[in-house]
């Protein structure tokens, strides 16, 4: 069974700076995706960045980019100059779209994010 | 842009009532999962169908819970009788999920949340 593991409980930064969410799996599998799901006071869930386990290059979206590492199992999430809006509780998740009977979605214990002004 | 609409957002009742949570995922979607999520267990899945089929519902109480796919457009979730401990957020996602390799498949879309107080 796949595993999300998030070390980091909660984290705080200063309004534009720059904060890295660190993210580990386990996995015994090849081809897989990667995300980064971010859930704001208003609980709504909201994708911020996926990753084909196949492609090389890490994927960016605007001031969010990740590191992935493969090999290390590693996937961090970093935010540039960080806003007020930012602030939210941020999970990590894997999905293997291989597996037939094992299509789902499982999610990291969560990172809370406070940007201060 | 595409939502998942769920139903109701908030709900109240006493223990031993029956509860009915209802989803209706993005059309054209072919997997429609249900989570729960808790201060102390997070996000956890309790089900999930493909193509209208559950394919996993182990994560499931079965006694008490049930989850159907009546039709495409509509995914209900039922706690019968309900009970203090089922007080959760119980969110519905429905995703595109495909074996191939595709830009625009496998991610999933969450509904807002149904937030369910058993007193």
């Amino acid at each position: 069974a796949q595993t999300v593991t998030q070390s980091q409980p909660e984290m705080s930064v200063q309004e534009a700076e720059t904060v890295t969410l660190s993210c580990t799996y386990d996995t015994s599998e090849n081809n897989y995706y990667l995300f980064w799901y971010k859930q704001p006071p208003s609980r709504q869930m909201i994708l911020v960045i996926r990753q084909e386990a196949y492609k090389q290059q890490n994927a960016t979206e605007n001031r969010f980019s990740v590191n992935f590492q493969k090999a290390a199992k590693s996937f961090s999430l970093k935010i540039s100059d960080s806003q007020l809006g930012d602030t939210a509780m941020y999970f990590c998740a894997f999905m293997n779209p291989i597996k037939a009977a094992g299509n789902k979605l499982t999610f990291g214990g969560g990172t809370r994010v406070l940007v201060k002004p | 842009d595409a939502r998942v609409t769920q139903t109701p957002r908030h709900k109240v009742t006493e223990m031993g009532q029956e509860v009915t949570m209802r989803c209706q995922p993005i059309l054209g979607h072919n997997t429609v999962f249900w989570y729960r999520q808790t201060m102390m267990q997070g996000l956890e899945l309790l089900a999930y169908f493909r193509n209208r089929a559950p394919l996993d519902d182990s994560g499931m109480p079965k006694d008490r819970f049930s989850a159907e796919m009546p039709d495409a457009t509509l995914a209900t979730l039922k706690i019968q009788p309900s009970e203090p401990r089922d007080s959760a957020v119980y969110f519905c996602a429905s995703g595109l999920v495909l074996t191939l390799q595709s830009s625009g498949a496998n991610v999933l879309t969450f509904g807002a949340g149904s937030r369910l107080t058993v007193l």
